[in-house]
């Protein structure tokens, strides 16, 4: 069984720019979080999508936005960078029905210069 | 506010000695707690789901358990490839964010 994959591993990108990340979930999975992970704040959630619909958006500028596939599949997209969005960009996975195991990617190492 | 402190912060053992992390946690409607093991660079790894106070889960030389406002993670004899950051996390409510400690880096010397 597969399990989740995020794409790219790793980006650099300049300050102002774009990105775009993706995450595909362990099939049957409908639920896909997507978290923030630096050394100074540690694990820090972004949004979660069940069923191509937001359910919970963390403290984070407009900035960052997502958005979830009909095949469950998601994409989050960080607007002009800052420097400070340099991090690990962390995808996980579940079924989205009560309190089920959430499994990680290996997530993407954004760096912004 | 929901929050959820590791500690301690490091912990450095020797082969074979054992230790407990610890997790304690204040939050409104606790649907899980759950424990990760993160190495460098690479995703969180899942350990364990507990769901009511009193509940033990064991793997290999890890035994995870849950009180009503704290959780340990026990190792038992560790060896150097236990060396990692371990992740407490919790879900509330009708959402399945996971809010997590800081994490407890482990380091097991031969």
């Amino acid at each position: 069984k597969a399990g989740v994959t995020q794409t790219p591993r790793y980006l650099i990108k300049t300050r102002g720019q774009q990105v775009t990340l993706s995450c595909s979930p362990i099939s049957g999975h409908r639920s896909v979080s997507w978290y923030q992970q630096t050394p100074g704040q540690g694990l820090q959630f972004l949004f979660e999508y069940f069923s191509e619909t937001q359910r919970n958006k963390g403290n984070f500028p407009g900035r960052f936005s997502g958005r979830q596939f009909s095949n469950s599949r998601s994409e989050m997209n960080v607007s002009t960078l800052e420097l400070g969005d340099s991090a690990l960009y962390l995808c996980a996975s579940s079924l989205g029905f009560g309190a089920t195991e959430a499994f990680f990617g290996q997530g993407t190492r954004l760096t912004v210069v | 506010e929901d929050q959820v402190t590791q500690s301690p912060e490091a912990l450095r053992l020797q082969e074979g000695e054992s230790s407990s992390l610890n997790c304690s946690y204040t939050v409104s409607g606790l649907r899980g707690l759950f424990w990760y093991r993160q190495d460098p660079g690479k995703g969180p790894e899942f350990l364990f789901t507990l769901y009511s106070a009193g509940e033990e889960k064991e793997k290999e030389r890890l035994k995870a358990t849950l009180t009503k406002k704290e959780s340990f993670l026990h190792i038992t004899a560790p060896k150097p490839e236990d060396s990692a950051t371990y992740l407490c996390a919790v879900q509330a409510g009708n959402t399945d964010k996971l809010i997590f400690g800081t994490g407890t880096r482990l380091q097991v010397f031969p």
